[in-house]
Formats: structure tokens, sequence, C-alpha cells
């Protein structure tokens, strides 16, 4: 059965600094990997998608990682902005027909 | 080009009572999922639709249920509520209901049972 693990749980830095949220995934069968973005209370924007055969995506200040032999994605973010604090998700989409949730990265962004 | 939308936005029911919620998916989608998100946890897949049929299901009691329309839009109905029912229920929309299809999200239903 698919585990999606996200580290850390919660992150508070300084605006500025460049950080790097984790995840991990027990079964490396997967079809892609997706990133989102969630505000309290609201929907998911997806953020970055890579798909299986991809090793990382890239846009604007975002970069997502991929490395399915271990099981791993790394999201990195460049020069946080206050603006960036949310919950970060990642999911992975597997053997059924939907996407395996972590349990996010709660980011906090402070001026 | 409208994105996904859902409603109600919230909404407060007591154990035992039925509840539905409504999905209208994006304009050119022809599938829609939806998932369950409890608090301080990532979203659990429920079930999806594709072309007004169950494609799939995730570890979900059978009164969790569903229906897709003609015009794609959905709704999950949920019978028997239960105070662990309470949770943000969100729901998404792709062009298909493969790997490579982007799912896009709508804002979500609160949903609380007292």
């Amino acid at each position: 059965k698919q585990e999606v693990t996200q580290i850390p749980a919660a992150l508070s830095v300084p605006e500025g600094e460049n950080l790097v949220l984790n995840c991990s995934f027990t079964d490396s069968a997967i079809y892609n990997l997706q990133w989102f973005r969630q505000d309290p209370g609201k929907g998911l924007t997806s953020l970055l998608l890579i798909q299986s055969s991809q090793r990382e995506q890239t846009s604007g200040r975002l970069n997502a990682s991929l490395d399915k032999s271990s099981g791993r994605s790394t999201l990195y973010i460049a020069a946080s902005q206050p603006g960036d604090s949310a919950t970060y998700l990642c999911a992975v989409w597997g053997q059924g027909f939907s996407f395996i949730f972590g349990k996010g990265t709660r980011l906090l962004v402070k001026p | 080009e409208t994105g996904v939308t859902q409603s109600p936005t919230h909404l407060i029911k007591t154990r035992g009572q039925q509840v539905t919620l409504r999905c209208s998916s994006q304009s050119g989608h022809n599938t829609v999922s939806w998932y369950q998100q409890a608090l301080g946890q990532g979203p659990q897949f429920i079930f999806q639709y594709y072309r007004e049929e169950e494609n799939g299901r995730g570890n979900f009691p059978p009164r969790f249920s569903g229906l897709q329309f003609p015009n794609y839009s959905s709704e999950l109905n949920v019978n028997a509520l239960e105070l662990d029912d309470s949770a943000l229920y969100l729901c998404a929309s792709s062009e298909g209901g493969s790997s490579t299809d982007t799912q896009y999200f709508g804002p979500g239903t609160r949903l609380t049972v007292l």
C-alpha cells in the first residue's frame, strides 16, 4: 500500500530564505508526482507536476525534483516571501485512479 | 473558461442525516474525482466518475455514493452521517481519468456534523 510522508510537518523561516520541503513515498511504481499549495480552508492549487520519466520541473521560484528509485521528491522554494505561507502537499499517482497525498508541510514565512 | 465550482461552501448537519454535495467540472472535462480532507490531514480519495460511470473507489463505505450527469457535473451523497464525516470535501475535474491528465481542484465544501 502506497504511503506518502512529508517532512517537516511545519516550518517557519524569515523572508528571503531558500528552503526545501521533502516528500517520500513507499512504492516507486508511480506514474507522476504533483506538488500542491493549499491556503487555510481552501482548495488545492497545482504547483508542479512531474511525470515518472522526468527528474525535475521548474516554475518561477519553485523547483521540484523526483528520484523514483529512492522514493523521494523535494520542492525547493527560492527567496521565500510572506505570500508563500501556506500548506504544501505532495501527491503521487500510482496504480489506482487517484492521488495518494501526504499530510503536508505548513510553511510560515515571516516578514 | 470557468474553473471547478462546488456548492454549498459550508454545511452543518446532525448525526444520522443525509447530505448532497455538488461539483461543476471545468469546461471540456469528463472526469470528476472526490476527496475527503479531515483537519490536519491530506485529502483521501473517495471515488472517480468518468463519463457517468464510477471508475474507481477508495476505502470508503457504501453510504458514500455519487452520480455524474450528462453535462459531467457530479454529486456526492453521504447517508447516515457520522461525526467523523466532518471534513473538507474536494472535487477535482480532468479531461480524462489517466495519470497524464492534470486534475483541477475546486474550493471545497466544509461539512460539519454535530
